[in-house]
């Protein structure tokens, strides 16, 4: 089955202590991306990335890493969490013909992150 | 800087009864339009898209949007709701930003609610 897996689904953890969400899809994928989903502030892109060992800056990059060393995992890694990176978040792929691509994305099933 | 307005936070319909979701945009040059439908614990899933041609766009579970190029709106309708279309839905726009890249901008969602 084609999906986008994150892992873990839930995590509750305190202010410093470094955490890494993982993303891994199964499309052979080009594109992959982080999303956080706050409310009343939809989606915003946190970091992207066009393909191997290619990633950008979103809107919201700020206290986050990325990398991309294979095709399939992008994991999102958060080196010292504060409170205000409590949030819902999303990896998303698609394939990618460019920057230019009209193809939907692809989501996995979010992952909620409690910094205390 | 490109934008997607979801004018209302929540649309209430009765089952049975035609439902339309609001959405407005702006952006540079021809926009790629996407809806996406989010459930409950899940991350969001590709309804449909509009990319050039006509200017109805038929998607997934009976959903069609309109593209309005003078409106720059792009609404989400469905002739008959059911109760399993209550969901939280975004509509997104992508397009080219003054930088040349393209960019990838949601709106901040609307919960439809079908009441039996």
């Amino acid at each position: 089955e084609a999906q986008v897996t994150q892992n873990p689904r839930y995590l509750i953890t305190v202010t410093g202590k470094k955490l890494t969400v993982t993303c891994s899809q199964n499309m052979n994928h080009e594109y992959m991306s982080w999303y956080r989903q706050d409310p009343g502030l939809g989606l915003r892109q946190i970091y992207y990335s066009m393909n191997v060992e290619v990633t950008d800056k979103g809107d919201v990059p700020e206290g986050y890493k990325v990398s991309r060393k294979e095709k399939r995992n992008f994991p999102l890694i958060l080196e010292s969490p504060s409170p205000n990176q409590t949030s819902l978040y999303f990896c998303a792929s698609s394939l990618s013909t460019g920057q230019g691509s009209n193809q939907p994305q692809h989501f996995g099933d979010g992952t909620r992150l409690s910094i205390l | 800087a490109q934008s997607v307005a979801q004018p209302e936070d929540q649309v209430n319909v009765a089952e049975g009864n035609p439902l339309t979701v609001k959405c407005t945009y702006s952006v540079s040059g021809n926009p790629y339009l996407f809806w996406y439908v989010q459930y409950p614990n899940r991350g969001l899933q590709f309804l449909l898209k509009y990319i050039t041609g006509d200017n109805l766009v038929k998607g997934s579970y009976g959903f069609e949007a309109e593209f309005n190029k003078s409106q720059t709106s792009f609404h989400l309708k469905k002739p008959s709701a059911l109760v399993s279309d209550s969901a939280l839905y975004f509509c997104a726009v992508k397009g080219k930003s003054g930088a040349g890249s393209y960019q990838l901008t949601f709106g901040k969602g609307t919960k439809l609610s079908v009441i039996p």
